[in-house]
């Protein structure tokens, strides 16, 4: 089925541990997006990727590193965990609308 | 300032009656909105979306929502809604030249039976 991959869904982390979390589409667009979820806060866009190549900030990103590694691919990297990293983040690739995946559900204690 | 508003936190309403739900927005730009719907654990899924064109949108799951500029308002309607429409629902708005979104905090529907 067409759509967004995300890996891992669950992830607990150390403070001061890195990860990547990984995203792949395979719907052919072009624009890649990594969001955190926060209880009452919505979705607060932390990169993003217009095209293949180029990444830019979006409104939290500190804290976080990502790699536009091909149209398809689109990885979010923490380098140090912090607590207040603890989230459910989603990728999201826009087409005619917004394509989102399942989610990864990060812990860091 | 943009920012998307949705007043209501939870909303609770009865299996088989009508649903409205409220989205206003500030926006500089002409707005493309939208409304996703997420379940429990689960991603978020596209309802419907407006770009131009007829003010009123069908979308899935038999939703509608309604653009009014001079409100600027897109709230989301069901007529009926059933157990399974249980889940939170975000209207969205963007630009088509704009690469971001910006998300209301969300409106949690409860059923009752």
């Amino acid at each position: 089925n067409a759509g967004v991959t995300q890996t891992p869904k669950f992830q607990v982390l150390k403070t001061g541990q890195s990860m990547t979390l990984q995203c792949a589409q395979d719907m052919n667009h072009n624009s890649m997006y990594w969001y955190r979820q926060d209880p009452g806060m919505g979705l607060r866009l932390i990169y993003y990727s217009a095209s293949e190549g180029t990444t830019d900030k979006g409104e939290v990103p500190n804290g976080y590193n990502v790699s536009r590694l091909n149209k398809r691919e689109f990885s979010l990297r923490l380098e140090s965990a912090a607590p207040s990293q603890t989230s459910v983040y989603f990728c999201a690739s826009r087409g005619d609308g917004y394509t989102f995946g399942s989610g990864t559900r990060l812990t860091v204690v | 300032a943009q920012s998307v508003t949705q007043p209501d936190i939870h909303i609770t309403v009865s299996e088989g009656a009508s649903l409205e739900l409220r989205c206003n927005y500030s926006y500089g730009a002409t707005p493309y909105l939208f409304w996703y719907v997420q379940s429990p654990g689960q991603g978020l899924q596209l309802l419907l979306k407006y770009f131009s064109g007829d003010t009123l949108v069908q979308g899935i799951k038999g939703f509608e929502a309604e653009f009014k500029r001079s409100q600027s308002s897109f709230n989301l309607r069901k007529p009926s809604v059933h157990w399974s429409d249980a889940a939170e629902y975000f209207c969205a708005v963007g630009a088509k030249s704009n690469y971001q979104l910006i998300w209301g905090a969300g409106t949690k529907l409860i059923i009752k039976p």
